[in-house]
């Protein structure tokens, strides 16, 4: 399976305050994912992280809320900007299409917490 | 959107069989049926994936109907350690996933 790390593990942040997600596969792939799972909540798909190019975002989210890169096959960020509480989430990062395997596999997520 | 359903939460007895269904009768001839774990929050854990034939790793199975309208995670001897989220989730390889409300399994001693 696919070594995925995520940056930070978790945060407290301030209201009106931006924080950059990093995540890290120990192996090139096709393709990252966001995903924010709400408190008590299963996960929703924030969006698409391409390479190379600006990210797909899925309905209701927005390139200047969660603005992202891509800038190789190993490593995507995601910024959670201007937050409220209502951003209290955890923030996953997935890859898919590594060679030898069609199996999404997951990072370990960031826990924010906004107050 | 999700294309699967599952019942909110199940108990199981430790040792005896856990039984998970899911209902994907919308699936497309080139979706492939995946199951996850997640536990406590933590990053969602791949257990198995299949077609149209059944699939058996070395701890669960996954039985899909002939019709490929739904499916169930077999865990054949459940112990409390299985007490977790399963999500059944329906894409085409290397797609993005669309999560359901997944099935919180209690393993009950």
């Amino acid at each position: 399976s696919a070594v995925i790390s995520q940056k930070p593990s978790r945060d407290i942040c301030q209201r009106g305050t931006s924080l950059t997600i990093q995540c890290q596969v120990d192996s090139q792939v096709t393709m990252m994912f966001w995903y924010r799972q709400q408190p008590g909540q299963s996960l929703t798909l924030i969006a698409t992280a391409n390479q190379g190019s600006e990210a797909t975002y899925e309905s209701g989210f927005v390139i200047d809320k969660f603005p992202i890169s891509r800038p190789n096959l190993t490593f995507s960020t995601l910024t959670v900007s201007n937050m409220s509480p209502e951003d209290s989430s955890i923030y996953l990062c997935s890859v898919a299409g590594r060679s030898g395997t069609d199996t999404q596999y997951f990072g370990p997520g960031t826990r924010l917490t906004v107050l | 959107d999700a294309k699967t359903t599952q019942p909110t939460s199940m108990d199981c007895a430790e040792g005896r069989a856990a039984n998970l269904p899911c209902n994907h009768s919308t699936i497309s001839g080139n979706e492939y049926v995946y199951w996850y774990r997640q536990i406590h929050s933590q990053g969602p854990q791949y257990i198995i994936h299949g077609l149209k034939n059944n699939e058996t790793n070395e701890m669960d199975s996954l039985i899909i109907t002939e019709d490929r309208k739904s499916s169930t995670l077999i865990l054949p001897h459940a112990t409390l350690r299985d007490t977790a989220v399963y999500y059944c989730i329906v894409s085409i390889t290397g797609n993005q996933f669309y999560f359901g409300t997944g099935t919180s399994l209690t393993v009950i001693p």
